[in-house]
């Protein structure tokens, strides 16, 4: 099974602030990777996939990069909506899916 | 638009049977998959298998194959997943998700059910 370790575990970090969340992937997994943003008892809300396309509808100041074994979330001005936990998330040719463990970004 | 709503809550005891369910609808249920993932109070999301409607084609990940059983019912657009004998350790909140691609590829979740909540306890 390919592993996905997010760093860090946990950020803190203020409204207007530049964070960035790092995912590495055990094996390259090419561009097959997505994120994901959840808040406290809601479902996961996808953010971007194929490494770095914006899914529709979620804010340009979210911007994603990477392919293989490295990959990275920016977010490039924090708001106070973005205070949630963050997954990466990534697939392959044999339908094997697994996610990371979570950042969890909390209001410094 | 594109829904899933799924089952309620469920509170069973250990070693009792039983089948959640997450109903599609606004598109053609049997031309997507749909997956299932787990996540255990406080903790994070885990893949747990997807099924294709359209020919009951199903994926386990390793950590649950044997553990539940995943299935579809074309004629009322309709998945579930299923446990023969619950443990405690199955307390979780359970999402059913579907991807708006259908190759292996482009299987990122964009749409998801609200989750059901199952707790199992003596």
């Amino acid at each position: 099974d390919i592993q996905l370790t997010q760093s860090p575990s946990f950020l803190s970090a203020s409204v207007g602030d530049r964070v960035t969340i790092t995912c590495r992937a055990s094996q390259g997994i090419s561009s097959y990777l997505a994120w994901y943003q959840q808040k406290p008892g809601k479902a996961p809300k996808l953010l971007i996939y194929a490494a770095s396309t914006l899914q529709s509808g979620v804010p340009s100041r979210f911007s994603g990069s990477g392919s293989g074994t490295e990959f990275t979330l920016t977010i490039s001005s924090l708001q106070p909506e973005d205070f949630a936990t963050y997954y990466c998330q990534q697939l392959n040719s044999y339908l094997s899916i697994t996610f990371g463990q979570g950042t969890r970004l909390e209001i410094k | 638009e594109v829904q899933l709503v799924q089952s309620g809550a469920e509170v069973k005891k250990p070693g009792e049977s039983l089948k959640i369910s997450c109903k599609g609808s606004g598109y053609s249920f049997t031309s997507y998959w749909i997956g299932w993932v787990r996540q255990m109070p406080g903790k994070g999301l885990e893949w747990m298998g997807i099924i294709y409607p359209g020919d009951s084609d199903t994926r386990y990940s390793p950590s649950f194959q044997g553990q539940v059983t995943i299935s579809a019912d074309k004629s009322i657009s309709t998945a579930y997943l299923q446990w023969s004998s619950l443990k405690a350790s199955d307390t979780a909140m359970y999402y059913c998700a579907r991807p708006d691609g259908n190759d292996y590829g482009d299987l990122y979740f964009q749409h998801w059910g609200q989750g059901t909540l199952v707790t199992v306890s003596s």
